[in-house]
């Protein structure tokens, strides 16, 4: 099994583009998760999804958008990218009362 | 979820057990005790959890005070693999709901050769 794959792995944005950050797992797993690190600090969280067609938003929601039209896919999309935003991404996924397994992350430049 | 209390760093010598502790005076019963590391430029893994009982897997062992006001994460044989960033994260287990996990700055634990 893949595990939680993420793409790009790298991206450099100028202030204003959009772009969709791809969250995809195999195990399927009804959990997934978006937070961004940013540089010395822990995980925010940034939108959650408990099944197909349900989404929430975390602590940090403001800038992004998500979608989860199957249980594979969580796409994470900035739509006006701002400095702000530089950051790690990463997505997460579990089932039903197990741990959450994280991707290898998105890093991402805004300038 | 509870607030938790980790060392912002600490080394260890290859080969000894590491001991990592976290304080979580205000921890509630149904909150469980959850440890991630971060190896650099990597994402978050999962070592250990647990709820009053001591747990060991292959990885480490988690040893829950009979207060469960603190813990302790021990890695029995350190490697130079082991230097990573570790989170103690306390947590409901629930099956549904917003339970994002909720990353303080963790410990960085270096393992000196």
């Amino acid at each position: 099994n893949a595990g939680v794959t993420q793409t790009p792995k790298f991206r450099i944005l100028k202030i204003g583009q959009s772009m969709t950050l791809q969250c995809t797992q195999d195990m399927n797993h009804n959990y997934m998760y978006w937070y961004r690190q940013d540089p010395g600090m822990g995980l925010k969280l940034i939108y959650y999804s408990v099944g197909a067609g349900i989404t929430d938003k975390g602590e940090v929601p403001n800038g992004y958008n998500v979608s989860r039209s199957t249980t594979e896919d969580f796409p994470l999309r900035l739509e006006l990218a701002a400095p702000s935003q530089t950051s790690v991404y990463f997505c997460a996924s579990r089932s039903d009362n197990q741990p959450q397994h994280f991707g290898d992350g998105t890093r991402l430049s805004i300038l | 979820d509870a607030k938790t209390t980790q060392p912002t760093s600490m080394d260890c010598a290859e080969g000894r057990a590491a001991n990592l502790p976290c304080n979580h005076s205000t921890i509630s019963g149904n909150e469980y005790v959850y440890w991630y590391r971060q190896i650099h430029s990597q994402g978050p893994q999962y070592i250990i959890h647990g709820l009053k009982n001591n747990e060991t897997n292959e990885m480490a062992s988690l040893i829950i005070t009979e207060d469960r006001k603190s813990s302790t994460l021990i890695l029995p044989h350190a490697t130079l693999r082991d230097t990573a960033v570790y989170y103690c994260i306390v947590r409901v287990d629930s099956g549904g709901g917003a339970d994002g996990l909720t990353f303080g700055k963790g410990t960085h634990l270096i393992i000196q050769p």
